[in-house]
């Protein structure tokens, strides 16, 4: 599976947008990215995922860029529940036992 | 959505001793099942593939003596830390997919909330 490279940390304001940077220059057209979160002490939570079309959920936005090299998650309105480990992962969907590799993530503070 | 339960959420026991942590698909079956480990400040780490009504797959360096992994049924696998020492103190995590009629490759893992094991 591609590496993905995210910063360490990054603080921001609540009620303001957060956007999430994630380099996937490595990504092959068959791979998914994926992002999730950690809210300390407890397991992670999924938060959206695409292959190349931009997609929103209830939680999220995910930008692709075009040539998939890098993607942006936009938490729209943050709150203090949001602070949180948010982890970018791409990967091969095409079998069932297809497991998750974790990176170090970005640790995103989200302050009053 | 679908749910992944684990138990117990947090265990303490004695260096030597055995303690099993259970982790069930709640509203789906899961034929694949997968066990993390997670260190304090550090990111979850693959122990190993947990298959329904086959051994488990197990990541390099992880000793299957140790860790052991069942899963009987589509729904239940349980992770044995055996003759634990303080060094396995960790928080252990399992996740699954859902993979019913319909369900894509493509779904995302679902995780549990996690067990925390504290050795003494």
């Amino acid at each position: 599976d591609a590496k993905t490279t995210q910063p360490t940390s990054m603080d921001c304001a609540e009620g303001r947008a957060a956007n999430l940077p994630c380099n996937h220059s490595t990504i092959s057209g068959n791979e998914y990215v994926y992002w999730y979160r950690q809210i300390h002490s407890q397991g992670p939570q999924y938060i959206i995922h695409g292959l190349k079309n931009n997609e929103t959920n209830e939680m999220a936005s995910l930008i692709i860029t075009e040539d998939r090299k890098s993607s942006t998650l936009i938490l729209p309105h943050a709150t203090l529940r949001d602070t949180a480990v948010y982890y970018c992962i791409v990967r091969v969907s095409h079998a069932a036992g297809n497991k998750l590799t974790f990176g170090g993530g970005t640790r995103v503070l989200v302050k009053p | 959505g679908a749910v992944v339960s684990q138990h117990p959420s947090w265990v303490i026991c004695k260096s030597g001793t055995s303690v099993k942590i259970e982790c069930r698909s709640l509203d789906f079956q899961a034929t694949t099942m997968f066990w993390y480990r997670q260190f304090p400040k550090q990111s979850l780490m693959l122990m190993a593939t947990s298959n329904e009504g086959s051994k488990a797959t197990y990541e390099q360096g992880v000793e299957k003596d140790k860790f052991l992994i069942n899963h009987a049924s589509l729904t239940l696998s349980t992770l044995t830390v055996t003759s634990a020492h303080p060094e396995d103190s960790s928080f252990y995590i399992c996740s699954a997919r859902d993979l019913a009629p319909g369900g894509v490759y493509n779904s995302p893992l679902h995780f549990g909330n996690g067990t925390r094991l504290t050795v003494t």
